[in-house]
Formats: structure tokens, sequence, C-alpha cells
């Protein structure tokens, strides 16, 4: 069964230190991940997906597939960057499994 | 604002009493998802569908709950019988199916309150 874990309910970090939210996720197939982004009293939106391999508002994240790991990176945080962050594996062609969530406080 | 439209925002209401919600995909999007979410956890996968047809529905989704999608545009989604378990935030997605881009488009949400 498909499975994805974000360890980590609560991050805080000071503005300028570097951030990394960490997801683990468990699936058979070959996996697809993405990381999802909820600000303030805001819809849930697409922040990045490992099959682009791109840099968005300058955070990162590689599949891991030896560590089963797709964490996000940031190499300095900004105080905008304060949001819940949700990992999410796509399963079964159209699916999407998320996990809990990390909410990022960042600190001026 | 194109964006998925969902309402009622909000809906409080007593238990025992039926409630639906309503969902307005992005206009060209033929996949349309509900899920649910409770504070504390990410949102979870109720069903889907694409086009008209409903592909998939999770165990979660009990026999008091139905989704329609007539005609492939609008979706709503109705609980009969509410408990108060059922309180959740209501969370309706769409995407494009060739895209093949992975990206939801989700709407605001519908918060549901059974007294």
């Amino acid at each position: 069964a498909q499975r994805v874990t974000q360890p980590e309910k609560l991050l805080s970090v000071f503005k300028g230190a570097p951030v990394e939210l960490k997801c683990n996720y468990s699936y058979s197939g070959s996996p697809e991940l993405f990381w999802y982004v909820q600000y303030s009293r805001q819809r849930l939106q697409l922040l990045l997906r490992h099959i682009s391999r791109e840099s968005i508002k300058g955070f990162t994240a590689d599949l891991n597939k030896g560590e089963t790991s797709f964490h996000l990176k940031k190499p300095f945080a900004q105080e905008e960057d304060s949001a819940m962050y949700y990992c999410a594996l796509k399963y079964n062609f159209n699916k999407f499994y998320f996990g809990s969530g990390t909410k990022l406080n960042v600190k001026p | 604002d194109t964006g998925v439209s969902q309402n009622p925002r909000h809906k409080i209401t007593k238990r025992g009493q039926n409630v639906t919600f309503r969902c307005d995909p992005i206009s060209e999007h033929n996949r349309l998802y509900w899920y649910r979410q409770t504070l504390g956890q990410g949102p979870e996968f109720l069903t889907y569908f694409q086009n008209e047809a409903q592909l998939e529905k999770s165990r979660l989704l009990s026999d008091r709950f139905s989704a329609e999608r007539p005609k492939g545009s609008f979706s709503t989604l109705e609980i009969q019988r509410t408990e108060q378990g059922d309180s959740a935030m209501y969370l309706c997605a769409s995407s494009l199916a060739l895209a093949n881009t992975g990206e939801l488009f989700f709407g605001e949400g519908s918060r549901l309150t059974v007294l």
C-alpha cells in the first residue's frame, strides 16, 4: 500500500537559515512525488514536482529512491515561506496520497 | 476568477441532517476529485470523476456519502444523516487528464460542522 510520511508537524527556523522539510514514501510502483503548499488564507497549490527537477521560489526537492525520500530544501528561508507544506504521492495513474503536512514558521 | 469554486464555504448542521456541497471545476478540466481534510491531517482521497464517470470511491466513503457529476461539469457531494465525525473540510480539485503534469487545482474548500 502507498504511504507518505512527514515526520515533523512544525518546523521553526530563523530568516536566512536553511530549511529541510522531510518526506518519506512507501510505494511498490514507480513513484511520482509532489510538494503542495498552502499559505495562510489561500488554497492548496502545487509548489513543485520531482519530474520537473525545477527550483520554485528557491525550493528544490530530489527524489531518492534508495532512501524512499523526497525532502524539500531551501538554502535561505524567507518569512514569506511560512506556510503548510504537504508532500504528495501520485499512484495508480490518477490518485494522490497526501502526507499529514509540516507547518513551516520562519521567524524574523 | 476561473479557478475551482466551492460552495457553501461553511455549513453548520445538526446531526442527522443531510448536506450537499457543490464544486465547479476549471472549465476545461475533465478530472474532478473530492478530498476530506480533518485538523492536523493532509487531504484524504474520497472519490474522483473523469468527465461524468465516477471511476473510484475510497473505502472512507460510507453509504451515506454520494457524489455526482452530471454532464461532466460541476459536481455535488451529498452526505446523508450527518454524524459528528463528518465534521471536516471538504476539498474539491480538478485537473486536465491530457496534461499529465499531475497538478491538481484545488478549491477553497467547504467546511462542515456537525453539532
